[in-house]
C-alpha cells in the first residue's frame, strides 16, 4: 500500500517551455501533498504543500507563477513549471500524505527529472 | 541551530556489521519521526516510523526514539551492500503538517 506515481519520470524541453508533471496517490486518498524539488548532492527541499481544492501553499522564495500547482482531486496534484529555463533543471519529487493516518507520515514519489536545455 | 541535525558521514561499515545513525531534534513538541532510505538518484523511500519512547523493531531495522534527550536513531543489523544509501531523518511537530528532514548520513556498506 501506499504508492504515489509521477508521471513523467522524465522530461528534456526547451527554454521557455511549460512542462506539467502529475503526482497521484494510487491506493490512498491524500488530503496533503507537497513538491520538493533536489538538487544533485543536496538536500530536499520543499517547494509548496497543497491541499485538495485550495490553494497552494509555497516555501519563501519559491515563486507561485512560476511553479503553479493545482490539487484537483484527493488522488492527483499537478506541478506547472511555467516558461521553464535552464536553471529549472532539477529532481522534482512530491509526496503524499494519507487522510485516514494520525501521524503525517508522507510517502514519496519516484521524481521527475527536468532537464531544459 | 539546525531543527533536525544528523552526522553527514560518510559512515563506513563492514558488510554483516551494525549501522547506527543518529539524529537529534530541537523542537521538544515534535510528536511524529520517520527515517527514509535514498538511493543516489532516487526518491525518498520511508523505511520505519516512530511515535513512542522506546524501541520499534522491523525486518533488520529497529528504530530507537528517546524524547527526553530528543534523539532518535535508527540501528541496521546485518548489514549489505544494498543498505548502501543516504539515510534521512525526519520530524514532524504537532499542529504542522510538514516533515522537518535533516541533512541525511550518506551510508556505505563494505564487502
Amino acid at each position: 500500500g501506499a504508492v504515489v506515481s509521477q508521471h513523467p519520470s522524465r522530461v528534456i524541453c526547451k527554454s521557455g517551455t511549460s512542462v506539467k508533471i502529475e503526482c497521484r496517490s494510487l491506493d490512498f486518498q491524500a488530503t496533503t501533498m507537497f513538491w520538493y524539488r533536489q538538487f544533485p548532492k543536496k538536500s530536499l527541499m520543499l517547494m509548496a504543500t497543497s491541499n485538495e481544492g485550495s490553494k497552494a501553499t509555497y516555501e519563501q522564495g519559491v515563486e507561485k507563477d512560476k511553479f503553479l500547482i493545482n490539487h484537483a482531486s484527493l488522488t492527483l496534484s499537478t506541478l506547472t513549471v511555467t516558461s521553464a529555463h535552464p536553471e529549472d533543471s532539477s529532481f522534482y519529487i512530491c509526496s503524499a500524505t494519507p487522510a485516514s493516518g494520525p501521524y503525517n507520515e508522507q510517502f514519496f514519489g519516484p521524481g521527475t527529472r527536468l532537464t531544459v536545455l | 541551530q539546525k531543527e533536525v541535525e544528523q552526522n553527514s558521514g560518510p559512515l563506513s561499515v563492514p558488510e554483516g556489521a551494525i549501522a547506527s545513525l543518529n539524529c537529534t531534534y530541537s523542537d521538544r513538541v515534535s510528536q511524529s519521526f520517520f527515517w527514509y532510505r535514498q538511493y543516489s538518484g532516487k526518491s525518498p523511500e520511508l523505511i520505519m516510523s516512530i511515535y513512542s519512547n522506546g524501541d520499534k523493531e522491523d525486518g533488520r531495522f529497529t528504530a530507537q526514539l528517546n524524547k527526553a534527550s530528543q534523539y532518535v536513531s535508527l540501528l541496521i543489523r546485518d548489514s549489505q551492500p544494498s543498505d548502501s544509501a543516504t539515510y534521512l531523518c525526519a520530524v514532524n511537530n504537532f499542529g504542522n503538517e510538514k516533515l522537518t528532514f535533516g541533512t541525511g548520513t550518506r551510508l556505505t556498506i563494505i564487502p
